[in-house]
């Protein structure tokens, strides 16, 4: 069964950092791009940050480039999102999801989630 | 970026019912549609994905279709675990985007 962990989250100032974690087992992670979305409190989701299986793509939303960094460490069965000069309106539930992969390609849908980690934001 | 609009953002429904929910795309985006399901509390699960094709373990209530800039999900009978939130998100053109939501309430 595939099962993904966040970690992480907390109660950070506007300006700080905060690194979260995703822990995945029950599948060959190193196969499968991995992303992070989010979903601020009582609003809908919003996808953050996408890593192929072997880390050579990646992709940002406008609104965190330059700010967070995802990256993956396939030996450690683990994804990362390491986030910095946090803002207000970067508090979320941050969910890591697994692509939908079929006949050998990987898209862009989301087929496992884990069950969020919560940031905060506020001074 | 690709707006997605969903249409109505909230639905009063019955058991039994027939359910149809409409997303809409700003610009062509093929059948690189997919749709979940949320409940308050849990993460999104996943049903559809390329605008038709269903997602193993989903019951066959659930279908979907269309392509380029409209789309649909239909519940062709509510059950009483529907009741949820639903998303569609498309993932054609970077930024990958969802859309706001429709709450399917019991009338």
């Amino acid at each position: 069964e595939v099962h993904l962990v966040e970690s992480g989250g907390g109660l950070v100032q506007p300006g700080g950092s905060l690194r979260l974690s995703c822990a995945a087992s029950g599948f060959t992670f190193s196969t499968y791009s991995m992303s992070w979305v989010r979903q601020a409190p009582g609003k809908g989701l919003e996808w953050v940050s996408y890593i192929s299986s072997s880390s050579s793509t990646i992709y940002y939303v406008a609104s965190v480039e330059g700010r967070f960094t995802i990256s993956r460490d396939n030996a450690k069965n683990s994804l990362y999102l390491q986030m910095n000069s946090l803002r207000d309106e970067d508090t979320a539930v941050y969910y890591c999801a697994r692509a939908y992969c079929g006949g050998g390609s990987c898209y862009g849908s989301f087929d496992s989630w884990g069950q969020g980690t919560l940031v905060t934001v506020s001074s | 970026d690709v707006q997605m609009t969903q249409s109505p953002s909230t639905l009063s429904a019955s058991v039994g019912d027939r359910v149809t929910i409409t997303c809409r795309a700003s610009q062509s985006i093929s059948s690189w549609l997919a749709w979940y399901q949320q409940k308050p509390g849990k993460a999104p699960k996943f049903l559809i994905y390329k605008a038709s094709s269903l997602h193993s373990g989903v019951p066959s209530r659930f279908s979907g279709s269309g392509s380029g800039t409209e789309f649909t999900l239909t519940i062709s009978s509510l059950q009483p675990d529907d009741f949820a939130t639903y998303y569609c998100q498309q993932y054609n053109i970077y930024p990958w985007t969802f859309g706001q939501g429709t709450k399917v309430e019991i009338k």
